[in-house]
C-alpha cells in the first residue's frame, strides 16, 4: 500500500520570506513523487516530480523540492514567496512497479500575506 | 505541457436528470483517464481509472451504474452522473496519462462544478 502525509492544513508565509509545504510518504519499492497546484475553482497543475538522479528537483514558478529516502520526505520549497503562490498543494506518490495510480495527499492551503 | 479540456466548466441541473462531462486530451493520446471528485476544502477522491477501450474500473464505494463512464477513443473520456441527486452536487476533475514513457505524472482538467437542484 502507498500513502502520503501532508501534515498542515494551512501554511501562512509573508511576502518574501521562503516557504515549506510539507510531504510524507510511505511506498513498497523505489517512489515516483510529484507536486501539483490548484487555484481555486481549477483542475491540478503539475509542478515537479522526482523519478531518480539528483535528490533537489526544480519546477515550475521557482518552486523545488528535495527528495530525502531516509526520512521517506518531499517537501516543497521555495525561496521567496510571492502572494500569486496562494492555493491548495498537493503531493502524490506511486511506487515504481505495480500499480501505476498515485495516491494524493490531502492537500495543504498556502496563504501568502502581502 | 500537455494540456486537457473539460466541457462543461459548470452545469445546473434538476433532480432526476443525467448530466454529461466531457475529458478531451488535446495534444497527446491518453491511454489512461482518471476521473476525480472533490469536496470543498478535501482532497481528490479517485472515482475510476479508464482504460481505452475496455471498461472503467470503480473505486470501492463508488456506484458504477450512477457514474458511468466510457473511455471510447484515446483523446476522449466521458463521465455521465446518471439520475442526479442534491448530494451529486461536487467538483468533477478528470485528468490523463500518456502512455508509459519518460512522463509519468497526469494531467489534470480544469474541472467541473456540478449543481444538482
Amino acid at each position: 500500500a502507498q500513502s502520503v502525509a501532508q501534515p498542515e492544513d494551512q501554511v501562512n508565509v509573508a511576502e518574501g520570506n521562503p516557504l515549506t509545504v510539507k510531504c510524507t510518504y510511505s511506498v513498497s519499492g523505489n517512489p515516483y513523487l510529484f507536486w501539483y497546484v490548484q487555484y481555486p475553482n481549477r483542475g491540478l497543475q503539475f509542478l515537479l516530480k522526482y523519478i531518480t538522479g539528483d535528490n533537489l528537483v526544480k519546477g515550475s514558478y521557482g518552486f523545488e523540492a528535495e527528495f530525502n529516502k531516509s526520512q521517506t520526505s518531499f517537501h516543497l520549497k521555495k525561496p521567496s514567496a510571492l502572494v500569486s503562490d496562494s492555493a491548495l498543494y498537493f503531493c502524490a506518490v506511486r511506487a515504481s512497479g505495480g500499480s501505476y495510480i498515485p495516491t494524493f495527499g490531502r492537500g495543504t492551503s498556502l496563504i501568502v500575506h502581502p | 505541457g500537455a494540456v486537457v479540456s473539460q466541457h462543461p466548466s459548470w452545469v445546473i441541473c434538476k433532480s432526476g436528470t443525467s448530466v454529461k462531462i466531457e475529458c478531451r486530451s488535446l495534444d497527446f493520446q491518453a491511454t489512461t483517464m482518471f476521473w476525480y471528485r472533490q469536496f470543498p476544502k478535501q482532497s481528490l477522491m479517485l472515482m475510476a481509472t479508464s482504460n481505452e477501450g475496455s471498461k472503467a474500473t470503480y473505486e470501492q464505494g463508488v456506484e458504477k451504474d450512477k457514474f458511468l463512464i466510457n473511455h471510447a477513443s484515446l483523446t476522449l473520456s466521458t463521465l455521465t452522473v446518471t439520475s442526479a441527486h442534491p448530494e451529486d452536487s461536487s467538483f468533477y476533475i478528470c485528468s490523463a496519462r500518456p502512455p508509459s514513457g519518460i512522463m509519468l505524472e497526469q494531467y489534470f482538467g480544469p474541472g467541473t462544478r456540478l449543481t444538482v437542484t
